[in-house]
């Protein structure tokens, strides 16, 4: 199993372009959600999923936009970018029910600059 | 709504020495905790959960429900455990959703 990954791993874009970030999974977990890490403020929601067709926005979702058509695949996709979207994000996934309920397994992480 | 509360941004110690990362929480239902690692250059990962009971690489925590914390200690320190570590919640009426705490950054000095 590869887990989660994402793509890019480093990002440069200039303010006002829009892009993807990737993320996807193989352990077939239902519950796949998107953070951002900034220094001093820990990991902050941005979108999570439950499933296949169904998202939900967390803390901070203004300037994002999420999809999730499949189990695997959770994109997160940044509409016009900006400065103060610079920072790492994450991509997470997890499984309800069972043992291991909730425990989220993460990506390595793509680092994004906005100039 | 849920919070969890991580005090100490930093945190150094010298190995050997014992070691506790704090953390509060309050959350309406019946919450469940998580502390997780970030190594250098690592991805996060889960360290432990308070629904085991068990101890990882020397690290415990328990649930204290009166005082709502989940402490992280260790009695005795290695400088491998340098790393950042985020307490985090999750609860049966936010399904797929938790909150991190801030973080630690916690050094183990030789």
């Amino acid at each position: 199993n590869a887990g989660v990954t994402q793509t890019p791993k480093f990002q440069v874009l200039k303010t006002g372009q829009s892009m993807t970030l990737q993320c996807a999974q193989d352990m077939n977990h239902e519950y796949m959600s998107w953070y951002r890490q900034d220094p001093g403020m820990g990991l902050r929601l941005i979108h999570y999923s439950v499933g296949a067709g169904i998202t939900d926005q967390g803390e901070v979702p203004n300037g994002y936009n999420v999809s999730r058509s499949t189990t695997e695949d959770f994109p997160l996709r940044l509409l016009s970018a900006a400065p103060s979207q610079t920072s790492v994000y994450f991509c997470a996934s997890s499984q309800p029910g069972g043992r291991s309920t909730d425990t989220q397994y993460f990506g390595p992480g793509t680092r994004l600059t906005v100039l | 709504a849920q919070r969890v509360t991580q005090p100490e941004k930093l945190l150094s110690v010298f190995k050997g020495a014992p070691v506790e990362l704090k953390c509060n929480y309050s959350y309406s239902g019946s919450p469940e905790l998580f502390w997780y690692v970030q190594y250098s250059r690592q991805r996060l990962q889960l360290l432990l959960r308070h629904i085991s009971r068990e101890s990882i690489k020397g690290f415990t925590a328990d649930l204290n429900k009166g005082e709502t914390s989940f402490h992280l200690k260790k009695p005795f320190a290695q400088e491998e455990d340098s790393a950042m570590y985020y307490c985090a919640l999750s609860g049966n009426t936010n399904a797929g959703k938790s909150t991190f705490g801030d973080g630690t950054t916690l050094t183990v000095k030789p």
